[in-house]
């Protein structure tokens, strides 16, 4: 059965980097018919979407966090990761990583809260 | 990449049927059959309901029904449960650079 599994710091301070990993269990991160995402909400606000890696490293990424986001793969550990540099209050949020099929997310991670205060 | 247009909530009697609309543009729901929606209960993962607007994954209701027509897409859910209870979140495919970007949500009430 499929699992994935956020963990990383719950707390950031501002302008350091957030650097979360998500550990894929029940099936293989090399699997040529997925992408891996990452997807977070602030505190009672909407989705928005971070960005996608594929197992071989090619990534899409948001515009807007386009310049501080970056996302890695390890497939020898099944993991993959976010690293988001420079952050402030506004990047407080749950981040959920999760699996990419075609055009939609059809699993995802539980979530883990990350609150950026000093 | 704006997000796309929800109505901030619907609500519905048991057994009733409500529909949510979401709303973006010719530069994705109007062009491409990708939208998605997922379903997410307070303090829980959003769960996929609908992809490439009217297919249900495995094991979702077929009370749960998707449908597109122009830049806007529809979530309906027919004879309405205290379940189904939750905020609903569409998603739409944009370009090969920047794919993915969801809805503003809406708050489903079962009254």
């Amino acid at each position: 059965q499929l699992q994935l599994q956020e963990s990383g710091p719950g707390l950031v301070k501002p302008s350091e980097t957030l650097s979360l990993t998500c550990t894929v269990s029940g099936d293989s991160i090399t699997n040529s018919f997925y992408y891996w995402g990452w997807i977070r909400q602030p505190p009672g606000g909407g989705l928005e979407w971070i960005g996608n890696i594929y197992y071989s490293g090619n990534t899409y990424y948001n515009p807007s966090l386009q310049s501080r986001v970056s996302l890695s793969v390890d497939t020898s550990k099944n993991q993959f990761s976010l690293r988001l540099k420079s952050v402030t209050a506004a990047d407080t949020a749950v981040y959920y990583c999760a699996r990419r099929y075609t055009h939609h997310f059809d699993f995802w991670g539980q979530g883990t809260l990350v609150t950026v205060s000093s | 990449q704006s997000a796309l247009t929800q109505p901030a909530s619907v609500s519905g009697s048991p057994g009733q049927s409500i529909t949510i609309s979401c709303t973006g543009s010719s530069s994705d729901v109007g062009t491409y059959d990708y939208v998605s929606w997922y379903q997410q209960h307070p303090g829980k993962a959003p769960k996929l309901l609908i992809f490439d607007v009217s297919d249900r994954p495995s094991g979702v209701s077929d009370r749960f029904s998707g449908s597109k027509s122009g830049n806007t897409a529809s979530l309906t859910i027919s004879g309405l449960q205290a379940a189904d209870e939750a905020d609903y979140y569409c998603s739409s495919y944009i370009s090969t650079t920047s794919p993915y970007v969801f809805g503003t949500g809406t708050k489903g009430t079962v009254l």
